[in-house]
């Protein structure tokens, strides 16, 4: 059984596109992160949900828009896609804190 | 700039030898995490140390936190083929009620059978 899952695995689109990816945990975990890695393998929080509330949101370009329509489910949605965009999207879980539990990770690539 | 940086970049060692990553951090923790990414993969969680600890063991690894320099270690022993991957270190802050994990830039170790 998958913990954290995400989809799609792998998202190519071409540049001013709209698109979206889905989180959902099965670990009934309290909150749940959007990082970004990029090329160089840097992680970085975008955003943290705590019980459906927006708790961190980390000056990322509001082109993204995360909803939480429950505490298992956090989708990331992005308007406008730029060259830039371009990265791996983690999705992450946990309970309180504690350790996270991340998906396997979305390969977004923009042409 | 980056809170959590490891050294060093990239490690390469035989099969049975020890590995040792380092990591240092700027602000004050709550804890620190290590995790281990492989290639094309999530990142999996391996061990976390309170900032009350100084030593923890886990299996095969041994992490040390030092609160004063603001740094901690992970030692890999005997290490196996199966343990090539990237690690990263991860402070969880004090001012964290935002939960939200900061990252070093990771260790890339090759193990060679």
């Amino acid at each position: 059984d998958t913990a954290v899952s995400q989809t799609p695995k792998y998202l190519v689109t071409q540049m001013g596109n709209d698109k979206s990816i889905k989180c959902e945990q099965n670990l009934g975990h309290d909150t749940m992160y959007w990082y970004k890695q990029d090329s160089k393998k840097f992680l970085k929080i975008m955003f943290s949900y705590n019980n459906k509330e927006l708790i961190i949101n980390e000056t990322v370009p509001n082109r993204f828009s995360p909803k939480s329509p429950d505490k298992a489910h956090l989708n990331l949605h992005i308007n406008s896609l730029e060259l830039g965009d371009s990265a791996v999207y983690f999705c992450a879980s946990s309970l309180y804190g504690g350790e996270q539990f991340f998906g396997p990770g979305t390969r977004l690539t923009v042409l | 700039s980056q809170q959590g940086e490891e050294d060093p970049q990239a490690l390469s060692i035989q099969e049975g030898e020890n590995a040792t990553m380092n990591c240092s951090y700027k602000t004050s923790i709550n804890n620190l995490q290590w995790y281990r990414q492989n290639s094309g993969r999530g990142l999996v969680h391996l061990i976390l140390i309170r900032s009350n600890e100084r030593e923890k063991h886990s299996g095969r690894l041994r992490v040390t936190l030092d609160t004063s320099k603001k740094s901690s270690s992970l030692l890999i022993t005997a290490s196996r083929a199966a343990d090539t991957a990237s690690y990263f270190c991860a402070t969880a802050r004090m001012d964290t009620g935002r939960r939200a994990l900061t990252f070093g830039s990771g260790t890339r170790l090759q193990v060679q059978p």
